[in-house]
C-alpha cells in the first residue's frame, strides 16, 4: 500500500523568500514520486519526479526536491518565490508495478508582494 | 495533439438526476485515470483503465458510480442518481502505459476537468 502525507494545507512567504513544502510517504516497494502543480481552473502538470539514480531532482519553473530515503520524504523548495508560484502543489507516490498515482491532499501557495 | 479534454466544464444539475462526464484521451495514451477532487479530500483515485479494460475501481464511491471506456479514446463516468455530496471537480488524466519500465508514470496529462454542483 502506498500514501502520501502532506504537511500544511497552506503555506504563505512573500516573493523573493525560500518556498518549502513537505511531503512525506509511505509504500511498500521502492517509491517513484512526484510533485504536481494545480493553477486556478486548470489540471495538473508535473513539476519533477524522481524514479531512481540521483536523489535531487530539479525541475520546472526553479523548483527542486530530493528524495530522502531514511526520512522517507521527498519536500518540495525553491530558493526564491515569485509571485506566478502561487498555486496548488501536490505530492504523489506511485512504484515500478503500477502507473497508479496516489497524490496527497495538497498544499495552497500564497505569495505575498 | 489537444491533450485531454473533458466535458462539459460545468454541470448543475438537481438531486436525483443523472450525470454523465466525459473525457477524450490523448492520441496514443492507453491509460486513463478518473480523480474526484474537493476540498476535504483533496484528489481522490476513482478508477483507472489499461488498454480499455478497468485495472482498478476501488476507489469508486458506490454503485451510483459508474466508468466505461467503448473505445481506445474515450471514456465516461456516470452518477446515477446524483447527490449532493457528489459535488466536486473531477478530472480525466491519461498516459502511456509503460508500468515496469524506468518510464512509468513518465507523464501523467491531466484535462481540465468538470465541476460539477448538484443542488
Amino acid at each position: 500500500a502506498q500514501s502520501v502525507t502532506q504537511l500544511g494545507s497552506h503555506v504563505s512567504v512573500s516573493e523573493g523568500a525560500l518556498v518549502l513544502l513537505r511531503c512525506n510517504y509511505s509504500s511498500s516497494v521502492p517509491p517513484y514520486l512526484f510533485w504536481y502543480v494545480q493553477y486556478p481552473n486548470q489540471g495538473l502538470q508535473l513539476l519533477l519526479k524522481y524514479t531512481t539514480g540521483a536523489t535531487l531532482v530539479k525541475g520546472i519553473n526553479g523548483f527542486e526536491a530530493e528524495f530522502k530515503k531514511s526520512e522517507t520524504s521527498f519536500h518540495l523548495t525553491k530558493p526564491s518565490a515569485h509571485m506566478s508560484d502561487a498555486a496548488e502543489y501536490f505530492c504523489a507516490v506511485s512504484g515500478w508495478n503500477t502507473d497508479k498515482l496516489i497524490f496527497g491532499t495538497g498544499t495552497r501557495l500564497q505569495v505575498f508582494p | 495533439d489537444a491533450g485531454v479534454i473533458q466535458s462539459p466544464r460545468h454541470e448543475v444539475t438537481e438531486m436525483g438526476q443523472e450525470v454523465t462526464l466525459r473525457c477524450k484521451l490523448i492520441s496514443g495514451h492507453n491509460s486513463l485515470f478518473w480523480y474526484r477532487q474537493t476540498m476535504m479530500r483533496g484528489l481522490e483515485l476513482l478508477i483507472y483503465f489499461n488498454n480499455n479494460v478497468p485495472i482498478d475501481d476501488s476507489g469508486m464511491p458506490e454503485d451510483r458510480f459508474s466508468a466505461k471506456m467503448p473505445n481506445a479514446s474515450f471514456s465516461t463516468l456516470k452518477i446515477q442518481p446524483s447527490e449532493p455530496r457528489d459535488s466536486a471537480v473531477y478530472f480525466c488524466a491519461s498516459s502511456l502505459d509503460s508500468t515496469g519500465t524506468a518510464d512509468t508514470n513518465e507523464k501523467l496529462f491531466f484535462g481540465s476537468g468538470t465541476q460539477l454542483s448538484v443542488l
